[in-house]
C-alpha cells in the first residue's frame, strides 16, 4: 500500500513551459484533490474530483487543468507556467463521506518557475 | 464554506498536555470537525475527526462543545515531534461540501 504518490518531488520550469504533475493513489478512493501552498500560508484548493470522469474547480483554478480518467490517477497540468505558480503542490485522496472521511496527502511537489 | 478561527501560534513544554482551540460558530448540522497537522516540509497528516461526541485515538483527543460551535484538540503529552501547524477544518458530508478548506492553522512550538 503506497498511499498517495506524487511525482516529481522537485521541478524547475521556465516561464511559458507546460508540464504535468502526477498523482496516484492505490486505496480506491473516490475523492481526489490538488492544493497549492505558498510560504507561510495554508493550503488552497485548485481542483477536485468526486469520481472518475468528474472534476470541479476549487478556489484557485486559473492556469491549471485536470482530468480523471481512472479512479487511481489525478494529474494536474500547468498550461503555460508563470512565476506566480511557484509553490508546493499537494495531492490528496479520500473515500466519499459515507465510507469514512480521513484524507491522505502526498509528500508534495516543489515547483519553481523562473 | 463554514469558517474556523484558530490562534496563530501556541507554545508548550515537552511532556505537558496541549489544548488547541478552534471556533466554528457557523457550523452546520452535517459538518464534521477535522484536525490535520503539517510537520515541516511534509504533507498534511490526519489527526482526528468527530461530529458531536468527544473522540479519542492513539494520537489525540477531540473535545466538542455541546452546541458544536467550538472544539479543542488535546495532545495528552506533547513531544518534540508534535511541533507542527495544526489545522481545524469543517468538512460537509455530501457533494462539493466535503472538500477540505484549510485556514492558516495554529503553529505549535514544543519546548524541551
Amino acid at each position: 500500500n503506497a498511499g498517495v504518490t506524487q511525482t516529481p518531488k522537485f521541478q524547475v520550469l521556465k516561464t511559458g513551459q507546460s508540464m504535468t504533475l502526477q498523482c496516484a493513489q492505490d486505496m480506491n478512493h473516490e475523492y481526489m484533490s490538488w492544493y497549492r501552498q505558498d510560504p507561510g500560508m495554508g493550503l488552497r484548493l485548485i481542483h477536485y474530483s468526486v469520481g472518475a470522469g468528474i472534476t470541479d474547480q476549487g478556489e484557485v483554478p486559473n492556469g491549471y487543468n485536470v482530468s480523471r480518467s481512472t479512479t487511481e490517477d489525478f494529474p494536474l497540468r500547468l498550461l503555460s507556467a508563470a512565476p506566480s505558480q511557484t509553490s508546493v503542490y499537494f495531492c490528496a485522496s479520500s473515500y466519499a463521506p459515507d465510507r469514512g472521511t480521513e484524507a491522505f496527502f502526498g509528500q508534495g511537489t516543489r515547483l519553481t518557475v523562473v | 464554506d463554514a469558517k474556523t478561527t484558530q490562534p496563530n501560534s501556541m507554545e508548550s513544554n515537552e511532556e505537558e498536555p496541549v489544548h488547541l482551540p478552534c471556533n466554528h460558530s457557523t457550523i452546520s448540522g452535517t459538518d464534521y470537525i477535522h484536525w490535520y497537522r503539517q510537520l515541516p516540509s511534509q504533507g498534511p497528516e490526519y489527526v482526528i475527526h468527530g461530529l458531536t461526541s468527544n473522540v479519542n485515538n492513539r494520537m489525540a483527543s477531540l473535545a466538542i462543545a455541546e452546541d458544536r460551535k467550538s472544539s479543542t484538540l488535546i495532545l495528552h503529552r506533547a513531544t518534540l515531534r508534535d511541533a507542527a501547524v495544526y489545522y481545524c477544518i469543517l468538512r460537509g458530508s455530501g457533494g462539493s461540501n466535503y472538500k477540505l478548506t484549510f485556514g492558516k492553522g495554529t503553529l505549535l512550538t514544543v519546548n524541551p
